[in-house]
């Protein structure tokens, strides 16, 4: 069973452009969450999503932030008009609630996030 | 709301030697806790975590944590250190299944040879 998979590992984007980072969760998770890392910081939740619905979104900035979780397809957050402060490491994670580890998060690797 | 409190950002101990991260969380219901280890440039691994069963949890690579409710503490130890085990750990809550993780800030460990 393939991990929770991000991608791109690395993006670098200009100020003003848009950022649009991938999460695949786990086989049979259906349940996503996305954190952020600032730079020597630790992880900052953001979003939690199931299939085509936002649960909790009290982490996400108001402006130019935004996470879908389609039914069908990887949960992208979008980042539009980025600016340097949104320089950071972005990770998401699955939760399969069910099984004996319903309730645990598996990470993803990251996407960094860099802005020129 | 939740918090959660590392005590010490920076942590450096000598390989073999005694390895203790202390956590501290608040929580208005029994929590779930975690420790979860990163390793430079890479995603979260789950260490171990408390659901309510035994208060003393074992998890990998020898690691352990204790919880303890009246302390409101769950302190990662693990006996002997190894080289690698040089990462940064995160403690992290959550007061229901499903819910949004609260981590702490991080500790940083440096194991000397």
């Amino acid at each position: 069973n393939a991990g929770v998979m991000q991608n791109p590992r690395h993006l670098v984007r200009r100020r003003g452009q848009e950022a649009r980072l991938r999460c695949s969760p786990m086989k049979g998770h259906s349940h996503v969450y996305w954190y952020r890392q600032l730079p020597e910081e630790g992880l900052k939740f953001m979003v939690y999503l199931q299939k085509e619905n936002i649960i909790d979104e009290s982490g996400m900035p108001k402006e130019r932030f935004s996470a879908e979780f389609p039914k069908e397809g990887p949960s992208i957050l979008r980042i539009q008009q980025v600016v340097r402060g949104d320089s950071a490491a972005y990770f998401c994670a699955s939760n399969p609630m069910s099984g004996a580890t319903y309730n645990e998060q598996f990470f993803g690797p990251g996407t960094r996030l860099t802005v020129l | 709301a939740q918090s959660v409190t590392q005590l010490g950002s920076h942590v450096s101990v000598s390989e073999g030697a005694l390895v203790l991260l202390r956590c501290n969380y608040s929580s208005s219901v029994p929590p779930y806790l975690f420790w979860y280890v990163q390793y430079p440039n890479q995603g979260l691994q789950l260490l171990l975590k408390y659901t309510s069963a035994a208060t003393l949890v074992k998890g990998i690579n020898g690691f352990e944590a204790e919880f303890k409710k009246s302390e409101t503490s769950f302190h990662l130890t693990k006996p002997s250190a190894h080289m690698s085990d040089a990462a940064e750990y995160f403690c992290a809550v959550t007061k229901a299944a499903g819910n949004k993780l609260t981590f702490g800030g991080g500790t940083r460990v440096l194991v000397k040879p």
